[in-house]
């Protein structure tokens, strides 16, 4: 069964560094999105993208954020620049037209 | 804008015992709705949804849900649960099926099995 696949599972980094998690969605997938759960709370829309650009976006994805898919296949969440508070599980989805969304295992982001 | 409630963080029941997890809507027009469960260190593998039609929806592991359009509600069933079903559960609400459209999650209810 396809599935949506993230890299890495669990990431530690120091405040004020960049980050990228990366993501690898279903192959004929035409939308992609990026969640959020920090944890205890529940799972947060960041973005979504489709056709090479921002579809939708909330307010916590902030210029700090950016997402890119640099070729067929890989789809990323870039932090610029950590806060603390961007500590959470990190979320890739994918979706069909008209299928649901199927999600990633999540990568583990700990900034300390 | 769209918005889900589940009531209730925590539940507790006993292994074979029947399950009831509420989940609470709110959405102007016809909801596209969705039942999540996320196994500890795992991520979020679909239950079942609900698009249109027949209110009560099957889904995997024995899991049903029923869609209550006077309640706003979509409350996930079992008969009889098993200790495998502990988890983390969610509901979730788009505006469509159709396109690019975002789930809106609700809190969560985390399931714990007693034997």
């Amino acid at each position: 069964e396809p599935e949506v696949t993230q890299t890495p599972s669990h990431q530690v980094t120091q405040m004020g560094q960049e980050v990228i998690l990366r993501c690898v969605p279903i192959s004929n997938h035409l939308y992609f999105y990026w969640y959020r759960q920090i944890l205890g709370q529940k799972v947060e829309f960041l973005v979504s993208f489709y056709n090479n650009e921002i579809s939708e976006k909330s307010e916590i994805f902030d210029d700090q954020f950016s997402v890119e898919r640099p070729d067929g296949s890989n789809f990323t969440l870039k932090i610029r620049s950590t806060k603390l508070e961007d500590s959470a599980m990190y979320f890739c989805a994918s979706k069909g037209f008209n299928t649901e969304a199927f999600f990633g295992q999540g990568t583990r982001l700990t900034v300390v | 804008a769209q918005s889900v409630t589940q009531p209730d963080i925590h539940i507790t029941v006993s292994e074979g015992a029947s399950l009831e997890l509420r989940c609470n809507y709110s959405y102007g027009a016809t909801p596209y709705l969705f039942w999540y469960v996320q196994s500890p260190g795992q991520g979020l593998q679909l239950l079942l949804k609900y698009f249109s039609g027949d209110t009560l929806v099957q889904g995997i592991k024995g899991f049903e849900a029923e869609f209550k359009r006077s309640q706003s509600s979509f409350n996930l069933r079992k008969p009889s649960v098993h200790w495998s079903d502990a988890a983390e559960y969610f509901c979730a609400v788009a505006s469509s099926n159709f396109g690019n459209e975002k789930l809106t999650f609700g809190t969560g209810t985390r399931l714990t099995i007693i034997p």
